[in-house]
């Protein structure tokens, strides 16, 4: 059972490129969450989607696109990176709202 | 907003037990959770608690809440240098159905 899954694990970029985060889930969860995680600040809701279909904006959507067209998968998308995104991205995704969040292992972007 | 807090920094020596507190905003939030983050890796839940229950505890672990005062706290009994580690406090299931952090409490264990 593989879980959450998030690639790539680490990403450079430059400065207005763009790119896609994987998630992939296999345990049939509707929910799906992307946060960013950075020093001092604890994890921040980007986006979020309760069903394939779905989705809705978290804290912090500016500059992030996401979709989810089926169950198990839910990409974030930076359109023109900014150094201001250069973080540590989670996944998360849970049976219901009112269940334990189950994380990937993150992806590392530094943005140049 | 929702808003949860939680001091930035715990230290211990091996052996003794470790209080850490989180302090949280949304009354209607349903479940309260522990999560355990060690370096470079993600987040594992640890233990959650129901919003009407007082008290859970799982083996090392015993979770006090407060409602009243919106109060929540991990107590780790005999605490290891295995648990050195970020503990993140998170409030979930209330009416934005969204799980809200606080910023996290590095554990630092002495041996």
């Amino acid at each position: 059972n593989a879980g959450v899954t998030q690639t790539p694990k680490f990403q450079v970029l430059k400065t207005g490129q763009s790119m896609t985060l994987q998630c992939a889930q296999d345990m049939n969860h509707e929910y799906m969450s992307w946060y960013r995680q950075d020093p001092g600040m604890g994890l921040r809701l980007i986006h979020y989607s309760v069903g394939a279909g779905i989705t809705d904006q978290g804290e912090v959507p500016n500059g992030y696109n996401v979709s989810r067209s089926t169950t198990e998968d839910f990409p974030l998308r930076l359109l023109s990176a900014a150094p201001s995104q250069t973080s540590v991205y989670f996944c998360a995704s849970r049976d219901r709202h009112d269940q334990p969040q189950h994380f990937g292992d993150g992806t590392r972007l530094s943005i140049l | 907003g929702e808003d949860v807090e939680q001091s930035l920094f715990l230290s211990v020596r091996e052996g003794d037990s470790s209080v850490i507190n989180c302090t949280y905003t949304d009354s209607s939030s349903t479940y309260l959770y522990w999560y355990k983050q060690e370096p470079g890796a993600g987040l594992q839940l640890l233990t959650y608690i129901f919003s009407n229950m007082d008290m859970k505890q799982d083996q090392r672990l015993t979770v006090l809440l407060n409602k009243k005062d919106k109060h929540l706290s991990l107590r780790i009994a005999d605490t290891q240098t295995g648990d050195s580690a970020i503990y993140f406090c998170a409030e979930g299931g209330g009416a934005t159905n969204k799980l809200i952090f606080g910023t996290g409490t590095l554990l630092a264990v002495q041996p």
